[in-house]
């Protein structure tokens, strides 16, 4: 089935430890997000790729690094994971155009203790 | 100041009946969508409808339609007809500017629960 595909679904790290949340879309779409989800305050951006080859900070970029690996695949990294970072991790695409919604991966759950 | 302002946290309605929830906004580009977003208890993020700063007319999706008042600033969500569902947190989002590499900024949601 096309969509935005996210693994993995779970993960337990401790603190200080790092890890790469893999997403990749087969709809060829040219855009592509990560957002963290946190309990009351809805989604929040964290780096999008505009197009292939450019990558931009969103509203909270702080302790993630991402990698626009092709026009398919957008991974995140946390480098050294803090608890602040326990939460629900979305990727999503979109293709060029103001009109047009994002297509959503299944997300990821990080607990960092 | 917030982009996107859903102001109730929570709301209740009966199986069948009609309900709405508020969304309101605020930017000064003249060029922006709006969009609202379905995440069941499940957890994925489902695209319900679109309503862009030019459309002269509400949009309307089988039972969802989206209430547009420009001047307000607001594009609240009617529901008909709820069923149980229907049951989630619903969210409002916008993309601004006319490029189309915008992002969607969301709202903090709004969870709808129906009862029988």
């Amino acid at each position: 089935n096309a969509g935005v595909t996210q693994t993995p679904k779970f993960q337990v790290l401790k603190t200080g430890q790092s890890m790469t949340l893999q997403c990749a879309q087969d709809m060829n779409h040219n855009s592509m997000y990560w957002y963290r989800q946190d309990p009351g305050m809805g989604l929040r951006l964290i780096y999008y790729s505009a197009s292939e080859g450019t990558t931009d900070k969103g509203e909270v970029p702080n302790g993630y690094n991402v990698s626009r690996l092709n026009k398919r695949e957008f991974s995140l990294r946390l480098e050294s994971a803090a608890p602040s970072q326990t939460s629900v991790y979305f990727c999503a695409s979109s293709p060029v155009g103001q009109g047009n919604g994002y297509t959503f991966g299944s997300g990821t759950r990080l607990t960092v203790v | 100041a917030q982009k996107i302002t859903q102001t109730q946290p929570g709301m209740f309605v009966q199986e069948k009946e009609a309900v709405t929830l508020d969304c309101t906004y605020d930017t000064s580009d003249p060029s922006y969508g709006l969009f609202w977003y379905k995440q069941p208890s499940s957890g994925e993020m489902i695209f319900l409808i679109y309503q862009g700063s030019y459309d002269q007319q509400n949009a309307t999706e089988g039972r969802y339609s989206l209430n547009f008042q420009k001047a307000r600033k607001s594009a609240n969500l009617v529901i008909s007809a709820s069923q149980l569902g229907d049951s989630a947190m619903y969210f409002c989002a916008m993309r601004e500017g006319f490029s189309g590499y915008s992002t969607l900024t969301f709202g903090k949601g709004t969870m709808l629960l129906v009862s029988p």
